[in-house]
């Protein structure tokens, strides 16, 4: 079966700092990759996905076959970046059923 | 953007009674929604998927006489704790997805539940 692993429940950085949350997932197949983003508060919502390429608020993230990793990363943390985040992945034949990582807690300091 | 809202937010209940909540996605339909239940600083544990017309299909480890899944129309699915004990306090939330949106799934806000 399918496993998303984070291995980081906490990340404190300060404000302007690079960020890295780090994610490795186990399956044979080729997955489609996810990063969800939970603020203080507010309900889960999607950051980025790996097939549609895109930087949203910053982060990015690659999807990285040979290591089995989809790191997300952003340059320089905002104070807005606080939350936690979600790695979770989808395999082919699954019916869109997310697997999800156990979260990391990213706490940008002033 | 696609919109799922979930009602009640919480709920309390004394232990043994019955508790439904229901999960709508207000401007789309959806042919697929998620039930997921996530404890206290841990991750999201799917229990259930619910597709529109037919019955749910529950992941392993979850009772389905237990948590009662029914997806009557493509904006509506309804979970029902029944005779909910302590152990069954959480917070659950669904997820729709949008065949439009390349089946992305946007979440509900969630439900406490509080057994006691």
């Amino acid at each position: 079966a399918q496993r998303v692993t984070q291995p980081e429940k906490l990340l404190s950085v300060f404000k302007g700092a690079p960020v890295e949350l780090k994610c490795n997932y186990s399956y044979s197949g080729s997955p489609e990759l996810f990063w969800y983003v939970q603020y203080s508060r507010q309900r889960l919502q999607l950051l980025l996905r790996h097939i549609s390429r895109e930087s949203i608020k910053g982060f990015t993230a690659d999807l990285n076959k040979g290591e089995t990793s989809f790191h997300l990363k952003k340059p320089f943390a905002q104070e807005e970046d606080s939350a936690m985040y979600y790695c979770a992945l989808t395999v082919t034949g699954g019916g869109n059923k997310l697997t999800f990582g156990t979260g990391t807690q990213l706490k940008v300091e002033l | 953007g696609a919109v799922v809202s979930q009602h009640p937010s919480w709920v309390i209940c004394k232990s043994g009674t019955s508790v439904k909540i229901e999960c709508r996605s207000l401007d789309f339909q959806a042919t697929t929604m998620f039930w997921y239940r996530q404890f206290p600083k841990q991750s999201l544990m799917l229990m259930a998927t619910s597709n529109e017309g037919s019955k749910a299909t529950y992941e392993q480890g979850v009772e389905k006489d237990k948590f009662l899944i029914n997806h009557a129309s493509l904006t509506l699915s309804t979970l029902t704790v029944t005779s909910a004990h302590p152990e069954d306090s959480s917070f659950y939330i669904c997820s729709a997805a949008d065949r439009v949106s390349y089946n992305e799934q946007f979440f509900g806000p969630g439900t406490r539940l509080t057994v006691l």
